[in-house]
């Protein structure tokens, strides 16, 4: 079972709508979680950090279920711009060792 | 200001070559890492550097040589590499060692003939 597991996708979805992906982890000693976006043949970048109670930036909500070891993300009224990789990040390790998923790609069409 | 700076953004080189990757942050952070990453698949950790010293090697080959000559600047030695190591190589740095966020530089993107 890989650490953190993600549904690849991809997810095509029209501008406007609204698109969750979920994310599993094992470890259940994890301590902090992140959201990532990734484009193609670009590095990540930080999109959202993930805490218990639940967080929102904008048009995107990130939420964490320790009970579970179940992380969300929730996109709204997408953008054509939202098309990308999210990468499910926990950290749990050792020297702050983060652990991947291994991404969802998210295509929005106009 | 949240940047990562990498040189060169593009590196080809055959295998008998030695080159260098370099990496440079000016944020204050303590801890860097390099990361390799294949076409469709998260990236990896190689190695952390935490307050320049070397805390974790992810068991990789030799022919990669971590080097951090001060808390700013990390590199990344390469010599006799193989085809299968074409790759981009990502670097990124965190506050500290403990659940920091770890930020980005725009990698190098590697192809070794």
């Amino acid at each position: 079972r890989k650490e953190v597991e993600q549904d690849p996708g991809p997810f095509n979805v029209p501008e406007g709508a609204t698109v969750a992906f979920n994310c599993t982890y094992s470890n259940s000693a994890s301590q902090s979680f992140f959201w990532y976006r990734q484009d193609c043949r670009k590095e990540p970048k930080l999109l959202m950090s993930v805490y218990s109670s639940g967080n929102e930036d904008g048009r995107f909500t990130a939420q964490l279920n320790r009970a579970s070891q179940y992380i969300s993300l929730l996109i709204r009224d997408s953008k054509l711009s939202d098309s990308a990789t999210y990468l499910c990040v926990v950290n749990g390790g050792a020297g702050n060792m983060l652990t991947f998923g291994g991404g969802t790609r998210l295509m929005v069409k106009p | 200001d949240t940047e990562v700076t990498q040189t060169p953004k593009h590196l080809v080189m055959g295998m008998t070559n030695k080159k260098s990757l370099k990496c440079e942050q000016h944020m204050g952070h303590r801890a860097m890492y390099w990361y390799k990453q294949k076409a469709k698949k998260p990236p990896e950790l190689m190695f952390v550097y935490s307050y320049e010293k070397l805390s974790i090697n992810e068991s990789v080959p030799s022919r990669f040589s971590p080097e951090c000559p001060n808390s700013s600047l990390l590199n990344l030695h390469l010599h006799a590499l193989q085809p299968e190591d074409s790759a981009l190589y990502l670097c990124a740095s965190s506050q500290g060692d403990n659940q920091e966020t770890q930020y980005f530089g725009p990698g190098t993107r590697l192809l070794v003939l």
